[in-house]
């Protein structure tokens, strides 16, 4: 059964930098041909997604938000950590972690969600 | 970058009628296409990848087509379970990108 879990600040101040952690079970991200991607949702908006680790540790940037963003993972703990810098009231949405594979391309289980507020 | 537009912004539709939602993508994506749905307070939940592979458990109502720049997604009779918001999504092979359109909520007429 594949389960994977947000966790983080709900709230962090404009300028500080957000670090969330993706903690999931279930499937192995050291199996060839797995990934997993950090997808953002503002509020009452669509989705965007901001970043995608690989299995082999290749990393995958949105362009736009390129510079701001790190991703990594640590295969022995299940764990896929993304770092977002400068954060800016804009940035307030709900932050998913999703699983996809090469082979198939969609994301097909994802996190609840972890909500951050970015507010003074 | 691709971008994705899905119309309609909202489509009303009768419990066990059709519901045709579409989804234009900027240049060619191929079939590199997939949908979601999503309900309140909800993660989105894969319904199709491949522009038209059913993912594990979707019932066989939900229907994909197209490639290209042009796709759709049928749902054949609609439940009550099935209002919600369908999103599509690209995926660029090399290098690794993702963008999704702006949603078409599917509303109880």
């Amino acid at each position: 059964q594949v389960t994977l879990r947000e966790s983080g600040p709900a709230l962090v101040k404009p300028t500080q930098t957000l670090t969330l952690t993706c903690t999931f079970s279930g499937f192995s991200l050291s199996t060839s041909g797995m990934c997993v991607s950090w997808i953002r949702q503002p509020p009452g908006k669509a989705l965007e997604w901001l970043a995608r680790i690989d299995w082999d540790d290749d990393k995958y940037y949105s362009t736009s938000l390129k510079t701001r963003l790190t991703i990594s993972k640590d295969t022995s703990k299940n764990q896929v950590v993304l770092t977002m810098t400068n954060m800016d009231p804009v940035d307030t949405a709900t932050y998913y972690c999703a699983r996809t594979r090469v082979v198939e391309g969609g994301f097909d289980y994802w996190g609840q969600g972890t909500l951050v507020t970015v507010s003074s | 970058e691709i971008v994705m537009t899905q119309s309609p912004a909202t489509l009303s539709v009768s419990p066990g009628e059709r519901a045709t939602l579409s989804c234009r993508a900027s240049q060619s994506v191929s079939s590199n296409l997939a949908w979601y749905q999503q309900k309140p307070g909800q993660a989105p939940r894969l319904l199709i990848y491949g522009a038209s592979t059913r993912a594990t458990g979707i019932p066989a109502r939900f229907s994909g087509s197209g490639s290209g720049t042009e796709f759709t997604l049928t749902i054949s009779s609609l439940q009550s379970e099935d209002f919600a918001v369908y999103y599509c999504q690209q995926y660029n092979n090399w290098p690794p990108s993702y963008t999704f359109g702006q949603g078409t909520k599917l509303e109880i007429k």
